[in-house]
């Protein structure tokens, strides 16, 4: 199976702050790798496709790099409503496997 | 526009059996690949169970596997996931996903293992 650690696991950061989170695979993944915003109490929401692909109608703030084995989500400028949990998740291979999620709260 | 809304939760006893449904709609559900996934409270998420368009190929989670069973009616553009033997580990929130790179999510329907 494909392990993804993500990190860090949570961060503090103010409105304005560049963020960025990192997902390592355990072995490569082409870029088989997506990234999700998920807020309490709601389903998870895609931000990022084939790792580095912005979804359509997610603002341009967020975005994706890397490849193989080693990637970033990046919000360039943090927004009061990006408070949020996020995930990675690869689908390379099965099973599918997910980071273990990098909650981004307010300093 | 791409629905998936789930049912078929509740509460039920360790041991007991389940049937989630997931409604599709906005697409052409017999054209994809659907998953299954999980987040027990207050944890990430799990990837559960995935079908091919037509049913040909099936995967599980080892968690999983030889309890649960996945299945999907293309004519009524629906999926399924039948969950016997139940644990209080399988206490979650159970989202269908569409694949191939799992990107619609349904809102998520609660199963919770208790006595």
């Amino acid at each position: 199976d494909i392990q993804m650690t993500q990190s860090p696991s949570s961060l503090s950061a103010s409105v304005g702050d560049r963020v960025t989170i990192t997902c390592r695979a355990s072995q490569g993944i082409r870029n088989d790798l997506g990234w999700y915003q998920q807020k309490p109490g709601k389903a998870p929401k895609r931000l990022i496709y084939a790792a580095s692909s912005l979804q359509s109608g997610v603002p341009s703030r967020f975005s994706g790099s890397g490849s193989g084995t080693e990637f970033t989500l990046t919000i360039s400028s943090l927004q009061p409503e990006d408070f949020a949990t996020y995930y990675c998740l690869q689908h390379n291979s099965y099973p599918f496997t997910f980071g273990g999620g990098t909650k981004v709260e307010i300093k | 526009e791409v629905q998936l809304v789930e049912s078929g939760g509740g509460l039920v006893k360790p041991g007991g059996s389940l049937r989630l449904s997931c409604a599709a709609s906005g697409f052409t559900f017999s054209s994809y690949s659907m998953n299954w996934v999980r987040q027990a409270p207050g944890k990430g998420l799990e990837w559960v169970s995935s079908i091919s368009s037509s049913s040909s190929y099936i995967y599980y989670a080892d968690s999983v596997k030889g309890r649960f069973t996945i299945s999907r009616d293309n004519a009524k553009n629906s999926l399924y996931l039948q969950m016997n033997s139940l644990r209080a580990e399988d206490t979650a929130v159970y989202y269908c996903a569409r694949d191939p790179s799992v990107d619609y999510w349904g809102q998520g329907t609660l199963v919770t293992v208790s006595s």
